[in-house]
């Protein structure tokens, strides 16, 4: 059984460049999630598919975030203009029913 | 929206102790889960349990939903137990928004 998996697991980048990170889901998963987790707290929701539909969108995802899932199998989170607040682990999660199962994770660093 | 409260914030422990950890919660949930975030940051299933009692292995869990709380417990801990552990709810009006806590640091000592 193949786990959530992500890429890259680590990524640095300067300020103001864009850079995107794939979520493949558990198979047969239909539901995918985005989180962020910073230094010291629990992860924060940003966003939720239903196979292709974006169904629920945080107020932490601004308009520099961008995530898709076109044909309800990956998805991708682009970060646009990134900043050094930007700098953060972001976490995939999948599930089938509402337990939901995560991927190791993106390390982001923004220099 | 739901808000969820770990306690303690840290725990440090010999092994072979037991521990409970507590999380309240402030609004009626359709899920409730337990994870332990290892060194590296993946985040482990331990229960999914919004409401009664599980066990596996050395872990077991309760949630008593009526009173918006639920326990983690630990027996006989061992040093691969350290960690963070974080609760996570899905709020009664959400259909995929785990909120979390802030998580318990569990420290074993050998």
């Amino acid at each position: 059984d193949t786990g959530v998996s992500q890429d890259p697991r680590h990524k640095i980048t300067k300020r103001g460049q864009n850079v995107t990170f794939r979520c493949d889901p558990i198979s047969e998963h239909n539901r995918l999630y985005w989180y962020r987790q910073t230094l010291g707290q629990g992860p924060e929701f940003l966003t939720y598919f239903q196979n292709e539909a974006q169904l629920e969108k945080s107020r932490l995802l601004s308009d520099r975030f961008s995530a898709e899932r076109p044909k309800g199998s990956f998805s991708t989170l682009e970060i646009q203009r990134t900043e050094q607040g930007d700098s953060a682990m972001y976490l995939c999660a999948s599930s089938v029913t509402t337990e939901q199962f995560f991927g190791p994770g993106t390390r982001l660093t923004v220099l | 929206g739901i808000q969820v409260e770990q306690s303690p914030p840290d725990l440090i422990l010999q092994e072979g102790a037991n521990s409970t950890l507590r999380c309240n919660f402030s609004d009626s949930v359709n899920n409730l889960q337990w994870f332990h975030q290892n060194p590296w940051g993946q985040l482990i299933n331990l229960f999914y349990i919004p409401s009664g009692t599980k066990q596996n292995g050395r872990l077991s869990a309760t949630t008593v939903a009526t009173e918006r709380y639920s326990l983690l417990y630990i027996s006989s801990s061992q040093t691969t137990d350290s960690g963070v552990y974080f609760c996570a709810v899905l709020g009664g009006t959400s259909y995929g928004k785990l909120t979390f806590g802030q998580g318990t640091i569990l420290t074993v000592h050998p």
